[in-house]
C-alpha cells in the first residue's frame, strides 16, 4: 500500500458525460500527478500539482481539467467522454526535495459505454 | 527525444534465473531512471532507481546496470521467483521541467516455477 488513495475504483459511465476522479495523496506529499494508462498509449503524463499550483503539463486534452485543493488532495475532470477515454488512471504523490520518486495511487478504471 | 525503448515485451524465465529488461532513451537530459513494477489491479509501485552519475546500483536482487555513453540502462532480477510475475516499467524523468515520468512500454514477465 501506497498510501495514495484514488476514488471511485471503478466507473462506468455513457459518452458525453462528466466525470470526477479523487485522488489523497500520502501525508506530507505536496506533489500530485495524474497519470493515463491505456492499452495503445501506454503510461501517459498529465499535469503534475504542487501545492495547489498546477507545475507541469503533459499531453492533457482541453476537456480535461485538475486541481488541487488546499488540504492537498486532487481531483480530475473529465468531460465530453468519448470511448477512447476508456483507460486506468493514476494519481502520484511525492515528497518535497525528493520530487523524482513518485508513488502510486490503486488506480480507477473509467469505462466509457 | 521524449520516449523510452523497452524490451522485450515479455519474458519467461524459469525459477532461479536471471529476468533482464532492457531500456534505451535519446534524451540526454534525463536525470533520473526509476522502473516500477505493477501487478494486474495495481498501481505500479516504485522498485529502484538510479542517476546517471553511477554505472549500478543494487537492492536485494534486483540491480540497474547504466550505460550513459550508449544511453542505455537494464533491470536484472537475479534468483527470479514465481511471485516476481508481473508488469516491469523503465522510466526517465528531468528534475528542472518538474520530474514527469516518461514510461517505456512495458515488460510483461512470467516466472514458471
Amino acid at each position: 500500500d501506497s498510501g495514495v488513495t484514488q476514488t471511485p475504483k471503478h466507473l462506468i459511465t455513457a459518452t458525453g458525460q462528466r466525470v470526477t476522479l479523487r485522488c489523497s495523496p500520502r501525508s506530507g506529499d505536496l506533489s500530485v500527478y495524474w497519470y493515463q494508462q491505456s492499452l495503445d498509449q501506454g503510461l501517459q503524463f498529465l499535469i503534475q500539482y504542487y501545492n495547489g499550483e498546477e507545475r507541469a503539463k503533459g499531453n492533457i486534452l482541453e476537456r480535461f481539467s485538475a486541481q488541487q485543493f488546499p488540504d492537498l488532495h486532487s481531483e480530475l475532470n473529465l468531460s465530453s467522454l468519448e470511448l477512447g477515454d476508456s483507460a486506468l488512471y493514476f494519481c502520484a504523490s511525492s515528497v518535497s526535495g525528493r520530487d523524482n520518486e513518485q508513488f502510486f495511487g490503486p488506480g480507477t478504471r473509467l469505462t466509457v459505454l | 527525444q521524449q520516449q523510452v525503448k523497452q524490451s522485450p515485451q515479455s519474458l519467461i524465465v524459469q525459477k532461479g534465473g536471471i529476468s533482464i529488461i532492457n531500456c534505451a532513451y535519446e534524451n540526454t537530459a534525463f536525470d533520473y531512471f526509476p522502473w516500477y513494477q505493477q501487478f494486474p489491479g495495481k498501481g505500479p509501485a516504485l522498485l529502484i532507481a538510479i542517476r546517471p552519475d553511477v554505472s549500478e546500483k543494487k537492492e536485494g536482487r534486483f540491480t540497474i546496470s547504466f550505460n550513459k555513453s550508449a544511453k542505455q540502462f537494464s533491470l536484472h532480477i537475479m534468483d527470479s521467483q514465481p511471485g516476481d510475475s508481473a508488469t516491469y516499467f523503465c522510466a526517465a524523468s528531468i528534475t528542472q521541467y518538474g520530474n514527469k515520468l516518461v514510461f517505456g512500454a512495458g515488460t510483461i514477465l512470467r516466472v514458471k516455477s
